[in-house]
């Protein structure tokens, strides 16, 4: 298995333009997640997905911020409009679920914007 | 709510030198304890896991034991290379499908 994939790895964009992340889990996990990372604040979950569908979003900083899940292999997230204080790198991981908790991260996006 | 506390780095060491990471969590129940590692420019890799009280988790000559009486689940090697400088994070998982990680703790080996 390749793993999660996340693209794409690096984006530099100018404030206010939209941005789309993207992520393809481990086929049959069931369970798939969004962090980002920044020095100031660590690992942050954002929110995240049990079969496809949100659990707890309560991590979204805020509604310039959305994600999707459209079906078991792809997921994304958008930023719109982008902020400087959204430069951070963005982590995708999924899980098998079923309260196991091992979770496997994508290498991450480094967003820059500026 | 649950909650893990790493202690503060940078830990910066010797070659062959002991190390120690401490970890100790605030959780209800009996939850899984994990040990995840973040080389420079990748994503998490999990280190190694416990699932019971005193339950030992090892993997590349790193250890951790679950102690339920001490809430702790620190995270030792007895001679560290310079390849295992990275940032160290403890995470719990309380039988539902979300981890709740510490802050992380960046460690640097000298040769």
């Amino acid at each position: 298995d390749a793993g999660v994939i996340q693209s794409p790895r690096h984006e530099v964009t100018e404030m206010g333009q939209e941005v789309t992340l993207r992520c393809k889990p481990i086929s049959g996990h069931n369970s798939l997640f969004w962090y980002r990372q920044t020095m100031m604040r660590g690992l942050e979950l954002l929110i995240y997905f049990n079969n496809n569908v949100p659990i707890d979003d309560s991590g979204m900083p805020e509604d310039r911020f959305s994600a999707k899940m459209p079906n078991a292999s792809f997921s994304t997230l958008k930023i719109q409009p982008s902020e400087p204080r959204d430069s951070a790198v963005y982590f995708c991981a999924s899980s098998a679920g079923a309260g196991r908790g091992e979770a496997f991260f994508g290498q991450g996006t480094r967003l820059t914007v500026v | 709510g649950n909650s893990v506390t790493q202690m503060e780095g940078p830990v910066t060491l010797s070659e062959e030198a002991f190390l120690t990471i401490n970890c100790t969590y605030t959780a209800t129940g009996y939850p899984s304890l994990f040990w995840y590692v973040q080389y420079p420019g990748e994503g998490l890799q999990l280190l190694l896991k416990a699932t019971k009280a005193d339950d030992k988790g090892s993997n590349k000559g790193f250890e951790a034991t679950y102690r339920k009486e001490t809430t702790s689940f620190h995270l030792e090697k007895g001679s560290v290379q310079v390849s295992d400088s990275a940032v160290y994070f403890c995470a719990l998982s309380d039988g539902g499908n979300k981890l709740v990680f510490g802050a992380g703790t960046i460690l640097r080996v000298k040769s």
